[in-house]
């Protein structure tokens, strides 16, 4: 089964409102990737965390790895309607086998 | 550059059909990936490869082969389609450097359904 687990799988918010999505492996990853799905589109890389415990952000979304790095989380502050899709995980089992959890389907109402 | 094509983005089979989903990089890179995406479920690994002539096995392999002769292609070859293999599928591929960062580069995906 899928080894990679993301919550929540859904989640309806305000425009302007917080969102967070967590990221809960089985294992011990080297790192974990983030990606964001736009509807009818492609996933597009938006961050990789290396480091335990590493925290890095990007304008308004904070992007957190674990100290034991099994989990993670995307927090996206004041949300807008461009941030509208679906946020995927991915986590690294060995060289190059990327594993991507469920994603969690955002969306923004005006 | 082009980055990751995938052909075709539409086909539509019949059970115990089969056909190659083509996919191919002009971007050196030497990791190459197959997903399969279906609703409620993510992205599943279906096939990679580190590298020409190196392929190796993802989370759903069965029913899928795969080969890579050349850097930039990496063809899904689906020998007798079921309607179970209907999704859509996404081509990757990656570099990874020595600092342990790197990114995965998709294509736009190809649309199977089969019938």
């Amino acid at each position: 089964g899928q080894q990679v687990m993301q919550i929540p799988q859904y989640q309806h918010v305000q425009e302007g409102e917080d969102f967070t999505t967590y990221c809960n492996s089985s294992t011990t990853l080297s790192n974990i990737q983030w990606y964001k799905q736009r509807p009818g589109g492609h996933p597009v890389f938006l961050i990789q965390l290396v480091k335990s415990g590493e925290v890095k952000k990007q304008k308004r979304l904070t992007f957190q790895f674990g100290e034991a790095k099994k989990n993670s989380s995307l927090h996206i502050t004041a949300t807008q309607t461009t941030d509208v899709g679906t946020y995927f995980c991915a986590g690294e089992r060995g060289t190059y086998k990327y594993i991507f959890g469920t994603g969690t389907r955002l969306k923004v109402l005006a | 550059n082009a980055g990751v094509t995938q052909t075709p983005k539409f086909q539509v089979l019949k059970t115990g059909q089969s056909m190659t989903l083509q996919c191919a990089q002009d971007m050196n890179h030497e990791y190459m990936s197959w997903y399969r995406q279906d609703p409620g479920m993510g992205l599943r690994l279906i096939h990679y490869s580190v590298g020409a002539g190196i392929t190796d096995q993802g989370e759903v392999p069965n029913g899928y082969n795969v080969s890579r002769s050349t850097t930039e292609d990496f063809p899904l070859r689906l020998l007798s389609a079921a309607p179970s293999q209907t999704s859509v599928y996404f081509c990757a591929s990656s570099v990874q450097f020595r600092d342990g960062t790197g990114e995965l580069f998709f294509g736009e995906g190809s649309r199977l359904t089969v019938l």
